[in-house]
């Protein structure tokens, strides 16, 4: 079945870096592109960006993008978040999504129709 | 940016009710409109697309309306297992997306 498996759980202090995985499979990886959510705790879903695994190409949440890389490997169907310069306000729950379309007439209709479990980012002295 | 704005932020209802959730974009988004269902500890899950499409597999007391600016999902029936948080995701500028600040429907 189609799913989307991330790294685990992770620890840092303030100013480190993270890396989170998310592991694709059931499905052709460079056919849909994939995109990062997080949520703070007891807080809403905040987009941070997306990445074509066709190509690569990124696009970013402008209150991120200087601290953030989104990468992708081909060769083990994995799409990776970096996050630079953590901070306290960067804790929360990482998720990673599948973004795929339906089309009517010319328009076509993205939404993210699958998700990681979500990896937990906590950051702390 | 497009800001979406829903409300109510929270609700309670009975078990057989009809609730509706609204939201609102800051500029004109046509129909790219999509709303989620997350439960807690859980990613969120597609409901519905493209404004009123139903994602395979959802339950069809699920209903998505509107176009441009005025949006709402409406649950026609609540059921126990409807207790979730609801977001509304703008498609209109992908590949940037944006969120709506969440709707926590509880049960009575």
């Amino acid at each position: 079945q189609v799913q989307l498996v991330q790294s685990g759980p992770e620890v840092k202090k303030p100013g480190a870096s993270v890396r989170v995985s998310c592991k694709a499979s059931g499905y052709g990886f460079s056919t849909s592109s994939i995109n990062w959510v997080r949520q703070a705790p007891g807080q809403g879903l905040e987009w941070l960006g997306w990445i074509s695994t066709y190509n690569g190409n990124t696009e970013y949440a402008q209150k991120i993008q200087d601290r953030i890389a989104l990468t992708t490997d081909t060769s083990t169907n994995t799409a990776y978040l970096e996050l630079r310069s953590l901070r306290s306000d960067d804790t929360g729950v990482y998720f990673c999504a599948r973004e795929q379309h339906n089309t009517v007439w010319d328009s076509h209709y993205y939404f993210l129709d699958v998700w990681g479990a979500g990896t937990t980012v906590s950051v702390s002295s | 940016d497009f800001q979406l704005t829903q409300s109510p932020s929270s609700l309670s209802a009975s078990v057989g009710d009809r609730v509706t959730i609204t939201c609102r974009a800051s500029e004109s988004i046509g129909m790219y409109l999509n709303w989620y269902q997350q439960k807690p500890g859980k990613a969120p899950k597609v409901l519905i697309y493209a404004a009123s499409d139903l994602k395979n597999g959802v339950p069809p007391r699920f209903r998505g309306d509107g176009s441009g600016t005025d949006f709402t999902l409406t649950i026609s029936s609540l059921q126990p297992e409807d207790s979730a948080t609801y977001y509304c995701q703008q498609s209109y500028s992908r590949p940037s997306y944006g969120f709506g600040q969440g709707t926590k429907v509880e049960i009575k």
